[in-house]
């Protein structure tokens, strides 16, 4: 089956550091990968759709200057939290799509959970 | 604006029994809908999904129902067993929208009491 890879899964850093996330998948080629934001008990919210070889789009209030995205190969995407505050504390999870048709689910990473002190 | 509503936050049901997880949604260009089942700690796994044109669509135990007139669709597990226990998560999409982007729901945590 499908395997989407995030690294790392838990990063504690001080506020003013830059912390870069990595998603990957792990057997299949994906176009598009999704960055998506949850907080404690709340649902899963996209904040960004990055496509292979071009900008990535951004959901409305997400700043793209603070969340820096690049999908530089059909197999990875990095996320980037430049300068990180602690309200940029949170659960981060990308997703990757198998194929062009609407009808084949987004697969999911594990996580990387943020916590900036 | 939440398009994609599940109005029960939690919900138990004893091992066996069937659990019935619903969810509602506003936009009617939704054309796809998913179900996602999520642990602690870690990303939503992919459990069944339905197309608009469907009204139901069965895979082993799961079961998603798809009603357009009432915008509603649930999720049918049956019969329930402990490892259920879980946050499913419905997610809605639009064909026309010409990108592939999910709008989910807010979860319903599900506990099956062995």
């Amino acid at each position: 089956g499908a395997v989407v890879s995030q690294h790392p899964s838990w990063v504690i850093c001080k506020s003013g550091t830059s912390v870069k996330i990595e998603c990957r998948s792990l057997d299949f080629q994906a176009t598009t990968m999704f960055w998506y934001r949850q907080f404690p008990k709340q649902s899963l919210m996209l904040m960004a759709t990055s496509n292979e070889g071009s900008k990535a789009t951004y959901e409305q209030g997400v700043e793209k200057d603070k969340f820096l995205i690049n999908h530089a190969s059909l197999t990875l995407s990095t996320l980037t939290v430049t300068s990180a505050h602690p309200e940029d504390s949170s659960f981060y999870i990308c997703s990757a799509k198998r194929g062009q048709t609407l009808n084949q689910p987004q697969h999911f990473g594990d996580g990387t959970r943020l916590s900036i002190l | 604006d939440q398009q994609v509503k599940q109005n029960s936050p939690s919900l138990s049901v004893q091992e066996g029994r069937i659990s019935i997880l619903n969810c509602d949604y506003t936009n009617s260009m939704f054309d796809y809908f998913l179900w996602y089942k999520k642990y602690p700690a870690e990303g939503p796994t992919f459990l069944i999904s339905i197309s608009s044109i469907k009204d139901k669509n069965e895979d082993g135990r799961f079961t998603v129902f798809l009603n357009k007139s009432a915008k509603h669709l649930s999720l049918h597990i049956v019969p329930s067993q402990p490892g259920d226990s879980a946050v499913y998560f419905c997610a809605a999409s639009s064909r026309t929208s010409g990108t592939y982007k999910y709008i989910f729901g807010t979860g319903t945590r599900l506990k099956v009491l062995a």
